[in-house]
């Protein structure tokens, strides 16, 4: 989805935070925000969503700006399994999903 | 497993053959969606079904392309007359959509090679 941007490629030290921007500045009102992650040629993997409240779950969290045009996953502590594709999308009547950003975590 | 299944996980087929995809979802989940990966793009949505009923089939890629869910439970994608450019990943995701909350799940994917 063109309207959903992220950044080709990051990397980020183990035990560090990593924070994964995406840019969706044509997010309509009742669009949620979703985060999934890919790992080689599995299925995408859910990781959390939200509307217009910053999220936590076990896995991540999600930082919406208040104007809703632009929000950050942060893996708190990345560790060498979260190297992967992740993906941010916007979900409305179908989920659109941008081109990825491939994270690599370094030891 | 409890999660989404889908058979194959890769086929090989020339060009101009029909293809045949199955999707399982998790069980009780009321809707069924498809999509199509190819190589260093996100999933792009294709269609959807909520129980049996086909909700948005406009953004299949061309009249190629048909997907059913008979019975609300499973769901086959079909591909006729393949093309090369079919080559991609075909995911299934599957939710249980209660008043706008909804997640989907995906499956494994079907890696399809057109020669």
């Amino acid at each position: 989805d063109a309207k959903t941007t992220q950044p080709p490629s990051m990397d980020c030290a183990e035990g560090r935070a990593a924070n994964l921007p995406c840019n969706h500045s044509t997010i309509s009102g009742n669009e949620y925000v979703y985060w999934y992650r890919q790992i080689h040629s599995q299925g995408p993997q859910y990781i959390i969503h939200g509307l217009k409240n910053n999220e936590t779950n076990e896995m991540a969290s999600l930082i919406i700006t208040e104007d809703r045009k632009s929000s950050t996953l942060i893996l708190p502590h990345a560790t060498l399994r979260d190297t992967a594709v992740y993906y941010c999308a916007r979900r409305g009547l179908d989920m659109r999903f941008g081109a990825g950003t491939r994270l690599t975590v370094k030891p | 497993d409890t999660g989404v299944s889908q058979d194959p996980r890769h086929k090989i087929t020339k060009r101009g053959q029909n293809v045949t995809f199955r999707c399982d979802p998790i069980s009780e989940h009321n809707r069924l969606y498809w999509y199509r990966q190819t190589l260093g793009q996100g999933p792009e949505f294709l269609t959807y079904f909520q129980n049996e009923a086909q909700l948005e089939k406009s953004r299949l890629l061309s009249d190629r392309f048909s997907a059913e869910r008979p019975k609300g439970s499973f769901s086959t994608l079909e591909i006729q007359r393949t093309e090369q450019g079919d080559s991609a990943m075909y995911l299934c995701a599957s939710s249980f959509r209660t008043g706008i909350q909804e997640t989907q799940y995906f499956g494994p994917g079907t890696r399809l090679l057109v020669l």
